[in-house]
């Protein structure tokens, strides 16, 4: 079963730093661009960072530029978001999306169309 | 950064109606528009991707069409699973951005 699963989320203090998890399964994770997309409570999705297949490129969203950096281990099949500084407006459920689509039984790579989620993991910004 | 607005903000229909979704671009995503279907305490899955095509396992009764700045999410006849929000993005530029999302309930 092809499928992602994010880990690490909880309750932290602003100024505070996380590190959340996302392990691949299922599928070759290396040749696929992979994502963060989080979802403040009750609010919309916001796109937050991408990396390339071999981690050479990164991408973020203006609010988190400097704060977060996006980061992989192809051999571990697993992707990571270190965040620090955090703040509340931080808080939000955060999913990790694999960049992709499947075709006529075959999957490719495409960046920023996001075919698999994780489950998804919260966290908290609070004091 | 590329803004998209969905309209409507909430859709009430009944079962087996014609649901029709919009999304507006503020400037050309070419054909790099995709649609998400969320429902509550799920993630997002994807429907349609690069204006028209379906992904992997999706009924033919979702369709989507448009091109530039204007798309469009078709459900043919609804279903009752199919009572969720939908939000559209672009990939066109970073940063990939999504729309605020269509809440489809019932009527």
């Amino acid at each position: 079963e092809v499928q992602l699963v994010e880990s690490g989320g909880g309750l932290v203090q602003p100024g505070g730093s996380l590190r959340l998890s996302c392990t691949a399964s299922g599928f070759t994770f290396s040749p696929y661009s992979m994502s963060w997309v989080r979802q403040a409570p009750g609010m919309g999705l916001e796109w937050v960072a991408n990396i390339k297949q071999d981690g050479s490129e990164k991408y973020y969203v203006d609010s988190v530029k400097g704060r977060f950096t996006i980061s992989r281990d192809n051999a571990k099949n697993s992707l990571y978001l270190q965040m620090n500084s955090l703040r509340a407006e931080d808080t939000a459920v955060y999913y990790c999306a694999r960049d992709g689509y499947c075709s006529g039984g075959s999957c490719y790579s495409a960046v920023g169309n996001f075919d698999i989620w994780g489950q998804g993991s919260m966290v908290t910004v609070s004091s | 950064e590329i803004v998209l607005t969905q309209s409507p903000a909430t859709l009430s229909l009944s079962p087996g109606d014609r649901a029709t979704l919009s999304c507006r671009a503020s400037q050309s995503v070419s054909s790099y528009l995709a649609w998400y279907q969320q429902k509550p305490g799920q993630a997002p899955r994807l429907l349609i991707y690069d204006t028209s095509n379906r992904a992997t396992g999706i009924p033919a009764r979702f369709s989507g069409s448009g091109s530039g700045t204007d798309f469009t999410l078709t459900i043919s006849s609804l279903e009752p699973e199919d009572f969720a929000v939908y939000y559209c993005q672009q990939r066109m530029s970073w940063p990939i951005t999504f729309g605020q999302g269509t809440r489809l309930e019932i009527k």
